[in-house]
């Protein structure tokens, strides 16, 4: 079926090691983005792609990697996972302008 | 860009309409006024979006004022499934990022 899906849906690691979110989809959109949620508070965007190979900085990019090889995989990675890493993410995708994003369910990452 | 403003919470019973106010007061002329929900453990879902008229759709109506200073989404009756929390966002189809800027919404409450 078409969509976006995120893998794992949850995960819990240590602090120092490096975790990979992966976020997949299949509508062939040119953005895709990632989003984190802290208890209580609204989405706030790490990094986001408007194609393959083209990558830009959100508002909270600081100790997250990301990368676009393929249009349709857009992964995060916590190269050296802090507890204030802790949070839900979100991955979106959209054609632009004045389109919709598309978002998945989301990723519940607990860092002990 | 461009901010809303929004009740951190309304109520309403199930079967009546609802009808949530969102003001953006520094609204520029290219901005689409887009909503968003997002239910309980799930990413956000598109509702509905404008630029100057109303907008219908299957899942709600958005009414525009005609300064565009303000908008109001309406559910035209109310179910138990449409308790969540609605984000009002202004987008600018012309900028180069496409990125969206979640403020922390309005907390919707439905009663049976």
């Amino acid at each position: 079926d078409a969509g976006i899906t995120q893998s794992p849906r949850y995960k819990i690691t240590e602090t120092g090691r490096q975790v990979t979110l992966m976020c997949h989809q299949t509508w062939s959109h040119s953005y895709m983005f990632w989003y984190r949620q802290d208890l209580g508070h609204g989405l706030r965007l790490i990094y986001y792609s408007a194609a393959a190979d083209i990558t830009d900085k959100g508002e909270v990019p600081d100790g997250y990697v990301v990368s676009r090889s393929k249009t349709e995989n857009f992964p995060l990675t916590l190269e050296s996972a802090t507890r204030s890493q802790t949070s839900v993410y979100f991955c979106a995708s959209g054609h632009g302008g004045d389109q919709p994003q598309h978002f998945g369910d989301g990723t519940r990452l607990s860092i002990l | 860009d461009a901010k809303t403003t929004q009740p951190n919470s309304m109520e309403s019973n199930e079967e009546e309409p609802v009808h949530l106010p969102c003001n953006h007061s520094t609204i520029s002329g290219t901005d689409y006024i887009h909503w968003y929900r997002q239910l309980p453990s799930q990413g956000p879902e598109y509702v509905i979006h404008g630029l100057t008229s109303n907008v219908n759709n299957r899942m709600a109506s958005l009414a525009i004022a005609e300064d565009r200073k303000s908008s109001t989404l309406i559910l035209h009756r109310a179910t138990l499934r449409d308790a969540a929390v609605y984000y009002c966002i202004l987008r600018d189809p012309l900028g180069n990022t496409d990125k969206l800027i979640f403020g922390t919404g309005t907390r919707l409450q439905v009663f049976p």
